[in-house]
């Protein structure tokens, strides 16, 4: 039972468009939203990430949105550029305990030039 | 400040073989995980070490997995003896509060 889903899989935009990836759970527990950035042959890079008691958060052309009682969360890249091209994870977790990461399957995306 | 370091960055064994992977956090962090993302598959958390003391290893696949952090600096992983499904990136991951940083990962492939 996947905790966190992702959509979608792969995603193609235009340099200067808009990219959105979105995120769903189950647990309502989770109250820790990341994104991480990922390129090839490197590590996950944190990105930007999200608490429950707000419903948005910017940091300069990426913004997480948030809606808790569609227990949903999304990444929107505004102006995307193609150094922007990677695979990009959304990840949740429970405060206390060990608070490790459950990671959505990730999302590839390729800003065209 | 460097980051979280992984060696080897690649290894290749057979299957019955040992491999012993090994990662440096970020000084100063008391939390150090491991990861694993097997093709296709999302990134699963493994185990959760606080300074030397293991937290939570309820991710670990199963009794060919040894993991230990002596002295609460570096961390080790050891796979003995490794089997084809356990081919995969391992990460590494510190923090010291919810925000942790990954390691570039060590990709393994059992033949």
């Amino acid at each position: 039972q996947q905790q966190v889903k992702q959509s979608p899989q792969s995603l193609i935009v235009q340099k200067g468009g808009i990219s959105i990836i979105n995120c769903a759970y189950e647990n309502t527990a989770f109250d820790y939203f990341p994104w991480y950035q990922q390129f090839p042959g490197k590590g996950p890079a944190l990105l930007i990430a999200i608490r429950p008691d707000v419903s948005e958060k910017k940091e300069g052309r990426f913004t997480i949105s948030f809606n808790k009682s569609a227990k949903q969360f999304s990444l929107h890249i505004m102006d995307s550029q193609p150094g922007d091209s990677a695979t990009y994870f959304c990840a949740a977790s429970i405060m206390g305990g060990s608070e490790k990461l459950v990671f959505g399957k990730g999302t590839k995306l390729t800003v065209n030039p | 400040e460097a980051g979280v370091t992984q060696f080897p960055s690649h290894s290749v064994i057979e299957k019955g073989q040992t491999v012993t992977l090994r990662c440096d956090p970020i000084s100063g962090h008391d939390n150090l995980y491991w990861y694993r993302r097997v093709m296709g598959k999302e990134i699963k958390f493994l185990l959760h070490f606080v300074k030397e003391s293991k937290q939570d290893e309820s991710g670990m696949p199963n009794n060919r997995f040894l993991a230990e952090r002596t002295g609460g600096t570096y961390s080790t992983l050891k796979v003995q003896p490794a089997e084809l499904e356990d081919s995969g990136v391992y990460f590494c991951a510190s923090s010291s509060s919810r925000e942790q940083y990954f390691g570039p990962g060590t990709r393994l492939t059992v033949t």
